[in-house]
C-alpha cells in the first residue's frame, strides 16, 4: 500500500535553532518527492523537489535529503526564524501514475522567541 | 506566469445559495486539481481533470460539480452544501505527463465558510 508518513506531527523550537523533519514513504514506483510549507489558512508553497537520482537539495535555509534506498526523506531548517511556523508537508508522486500523489499528514512547526 | 490563481479568496454561502470557486493557470499544465483541506489535516483529493477531462472524482457528493473549460481554468460549482462542507479549498496544477522532477503548483485557497 502506498503511504507517506511524517515524523514528528508537531515540533516547537526556539528561533535560530535549526530542525530536522522526517519522511518516509512506501510509494513505489518512485518519480519524485516534493516538500511544501503551508501557512494557515493558505495554500501550499513549494519548497523543494527530488527525483530518485538526487541526494540533496538546498533552497536557502532549507535542505532536503532523499534515500531512495530507504525511502526517506529528511527537511532540514536552519537558523530557524518566526516565519518559519507553518505546517510541512511531504508529497510523493509515484511513477505509475502521473495524475495520483500522495500525501503525509504534515508536521506542524512553531517557532518561539 | 509560475501562479495558481484561486478566486474569490474567502467566501460564506448559505446552504440554499449556489456559488462558484475559480481556479486559473498559464503555465501550459494539462492536469488541474480540487482538494478540500480541514484545518490540521492534509488535504484531501475531489477531482482530477486530465487534458480538459475528468479522470478521478473521489466519490464526492453531487452538491460539488467540476467543470473544466479550457485547459487554464478550473470550475467547482457549489449548490445546497452543508456546514461540514466548511473548508479550504485548494487547486492545483500540473504538467499531466510522465516528466519526472514535477509535482503540483497549488493556489492560495479559497476559504470556504458554510452557513
Amino acid at each position: 500500500k502506498n503511504q507517506v508518513e511524517q515524523s514528528p506531527q508537531s515540533l516547537i523550537i526556539l528561533e535560530g535553532k535549526n530542525c530536522t523533519l522526517q519522511c518516509n514513504y512506501t510509494v513505489s514506483p518512485f518519480s519524485n518527492l516534493r516538500w511544501y510549507k503551508q501557512d494557515t489558512g493558505r495554500g501550499p508553497v513549494s519548497l523543494t523537489i527530488m527525483t530518485f537520482s538526487e541526494n540533496t537539495k538546498s533552497n536557502g535555509r532549507y535542505t532536503a535529503t532523499l534515500d531512495a534506498d530507504t525511502k526517506q526523506s529528511s527537511l532540514h531548517i536552519t537558523a530557524s526564524q518566526l516565519s518559519d511556523s507553518a505546517s510541512y508537508i511531504c508529497v510523493v508522486r509515484p511513477g505509475d501514475n502521473f495524475n495520483k500523489f500522495y500525501f503525509g499528514s504534515g508536521t506542524k512547526l512553531n517557532v518561539k522567541p | 506566469d509560475t501562479e495558481v490563481t484561486q478566486t474569490p479568496k474567502h467566501l460564506v454561502m448559505g446552504m440554499t445559495n449556489k456559488k462558484s470557486l475559480k481556479c486559473e493557470q498559464h503555465m501550459g499544465h494539462r492536469a488541474m486539481y480540487w482538494y478540500k483541506q480541514k484545518a490540521k489535516k492534509p488535504p484531501e483529493l475531489m477531482f482530477v481533470y486530465s487534458y480538459e477531462k475528468l479522470s478521478i472524482n473521489e466519490s464526492v457528493p453531487s452538491r460539488f460539480s467540476p467543470e473544466c473549460p479550457n485547459s487554464s481554468l478550473l470550475n467547482l460549482h457549489l449548490h445546497a452544501l452543508q456546514p461540514e462542507d466548511s473548508a479550504l479549498y485548494l487547486c492545483a496544477s500540473s504538467p499531466g505527463i510522465p516528466v519526472t522532477g514535477y509535482g503540483y503548483t497549488f493556489g492560495s485557497g479559497t476559504r470556504l465558510t458554510v452557513v
